[in-house]
């Protein structure tokens, strides 16, 4: 069965720093990788998508994420971090039949100044 | 081209009540999702349907929680009898799902239903 384990429930970095954000999965096919960010009291938004393509996936806002099928993970990655990358994160992995997405618990990134 | 929409965006209800919850696609989009969410918890998958006809309900609870997607108008969830522990934020989803879709899927706003 498919399933995403997200390592940190919060990260905190300062303006500027490195982000990264853990993402591994289990899945019984080759798999569809995406990142959701969710900002307060709203819905979620694709940041980027994974789909057997390139294993290196740029994605809005200046994030990327890099597929690793060895180490079965997703991390997310942003060079630098800006206060209103502040939200909180969301990776999920498509279920075999494509019916549904299947989310980890989410990282809150916090970002101070 | 408007995103998807849900409303209402809060709903509150007593103990025993109905909820219903409505969820527009995008424009060109024919298939839609709703999750659950509850708090410090992800997105639960709950049903994915198609106009007039649901084709994964898995993660739907067994009583009180139905879904259509009629030929006209939105998709709608609905709750029976409402609990306090329905009370989630439950988001709806869109996708245009044609032959090379890998399920990326654009969500709404969410509603968030509280049971008194």
């Amino acid at each position: 069965a498919q399933s995403v384990t997200q390592l940190g429930s919060h990260v905190s970095v300062s303006e500027g720093a490195l982000v990264l954000l853990r993402c591994n999965y289990s899945s019984s096919v080759p798999p569809y990788l995406f990142w959701y960010v969710q900002y307060p009291n709203q819905g979620l938004q694709l940041l980027l998508k994974y789909t057997s393509a390139a294993t290196l996936v740029k994605g809005i806002n200046g994030f990327e994420a890099e597929f690793k099928k060895s180490e079965t993970s997703f991390h997310l990655t942003k060079p630098s971090a800006h206060m209103s990358d502040a939200a909180e994160y969301f990776c999920a992995v498509s279920n075999p039949a494509g019916t549904a997405l299947i989310f980890g618990k989410g990282t809150t990134l916090s970002v101070s100044s | 081209n408007a995103g998807v929409m849900q409303n209402p965006r809060h709903l509150v209800r007593r103990r025993g009540q109905e909820a219903r919850l409505r969820c527009s696609p995008m424009k060109g989009h024919s298939h839609v999702y709703w999750y659950r969410q509850l708090p410090e918890e992800g997105l639960k998958f709950m049903v994915y349907l198609q106009k007039e006809n649901i084709i994964d309900e898995s993660g739907m609870p067994k009583e009180r929680f139905s879904a259509e997607f009629p030929k006209e108008g939105p998709s709608i969830l609905r709750i029976q009898q409402v609990v306090r522990g329905d009370s989630a934020a439950y988001f709806c989803a869109s996708s245009p799902r044609d032959d090379s879709s890998y399920n990326e899927q654009f969500f709404g706003p969410g509603t968030r239903l509280t049971v008194l």
